[in-house]
C-alpha cells in the first residue's frame, strides 16, 4: 500500500539553527515526491519537487531534500530557519498524475 | 496568472442539509483534484478528474459525496445530508499533465 510516515509530529528549533523534517514513503513505483508547506488558514504551497535523477531536489526559501531510494526517504532541510519558516509541512508521494498520498504533517515552531 | 480559487470560503450548515462547494481550477489544466483535511485524518483524496475520462471517484466516503466538473473547468463537489463528521477543509487541487498539484484556499466546512 503506498503512504508516507512523517515521524514527527510538532518540532521546535531556535531562529538561525538547522532544520531537517524526516518523510519516509512506500511506493510501489518510482515515485514523484514533494514537500508543501502550509500557513494558518493558508492553503498549500508547494515548497519543493524531485520527479527523477539527483539525490537532491532544490526548492523555493532556501529549503532543499535529499532523495535516498535506499532508505525510502525524503528528508527536508534548510541550513537556517528564519521566523517566518514557521508552518505546516506536508511531503506527498505520487506518480506524476495522479492523487498525491499525503504524511500527517509536521508542525514547525521557531523561537528567538 | 490567477492561481486555483475557491468558494466559499467558510460554509456553516446543520446536519441534514446539502452543501455545495465550487472550484475554479488554473486555466488549461487538465487535472483537477478534491482533498480533505480534517483534525486526525490528515489530507485525504476524495476524487479526481482527468480530461475527458471517468472521474476516480475511489476516495469518496461515502454515496452521500458527489463531484461534477463542467466543461473541463470549474467543479462542484457535494455532499447530501451533511453530518458532524464532515467537518473539515475540503481543498480543491489542478494541475497540468504530469505536473506538480497547485492548492486553492479550500472551503472550511463545520457541520452543526
Amino acid at each position: 500500500a503506498q503512504s508516507v510516515t512523517q515521524p514527527d509530529i510538532h518540532i521546535t528549533v531556535s531562529e538561525g539553527a538547522s532544520l531537517e523534517l524526516r518523510c519516509n514513503y512506500s511506493y510501489g513505483a518510482t515515485p514523484y515526491l514533494f514537500w508543501y508547506v502550509q500557513s494558518p488558514g493558508q492553503g498549500l504551497q508547494l515548497l519543493l519537487k524531485y520527479f527523477s535523477g539527483d539525490t537532491l531536489g532544490q526548492g523555493i526559501k532556501g529549503f532543499e531534500a535529499e532523495f535516498k531510494r535506499s532508505q525510502s526517504s525524503f528528508n527536508l532541510r534548510k541550513p537556517s530557519v528564519h521566523w517566518s519558516d514557521a508552518a505546516e509541512y506536508f511531503c506527498a508521494v505520487g506518480a506524476g498524475n495522479t492523487p498525491l498520498v499525503f504524511g500527517k504533517g509536521t508542525r514547525l515552531s521557531v523561537i528567538a | 496568472g490567477a492561481g486555483v480559487s475557491q468558494s466559499p470560503s467558510n460554509k456553516v450548515t446543520e446536519k441534514g442539509k446539502d452543501v455545495e462547494l465550487r472550484c475554479d481550477p488554473i486555466s488549461g489544466h487538465t487535472a483537477l483534484y478534491w482533498y480533505r483535511q480534517s483534525l486526525g485524518q490528515g489530507l485525504e483524496f476524495l476524487i479526481y478528474f482527468q480530461g475527458n475520462s471517468a472521474p476516480d471517484k475511489s476516495g469518496l466516503p461515502s454515496d452521500r459525496f458527489s463531484a461534477e466538473r463542467t466543461g473541463g473547468s470549474v467543479s462542484t463537489l457535494t455532499i447530501q445530508r451533511t453530518q458532524q463528521e464532515d467537518s473539515a477543509v475540503y481543498l480543491c487541487a489542478s494541475s497540468l499533465a504530469r505536473g506538480e498539484q497547485f492548492f486553492g484556499p479550500g472551503t472550511r466546512l463545520t457541520v452543526l
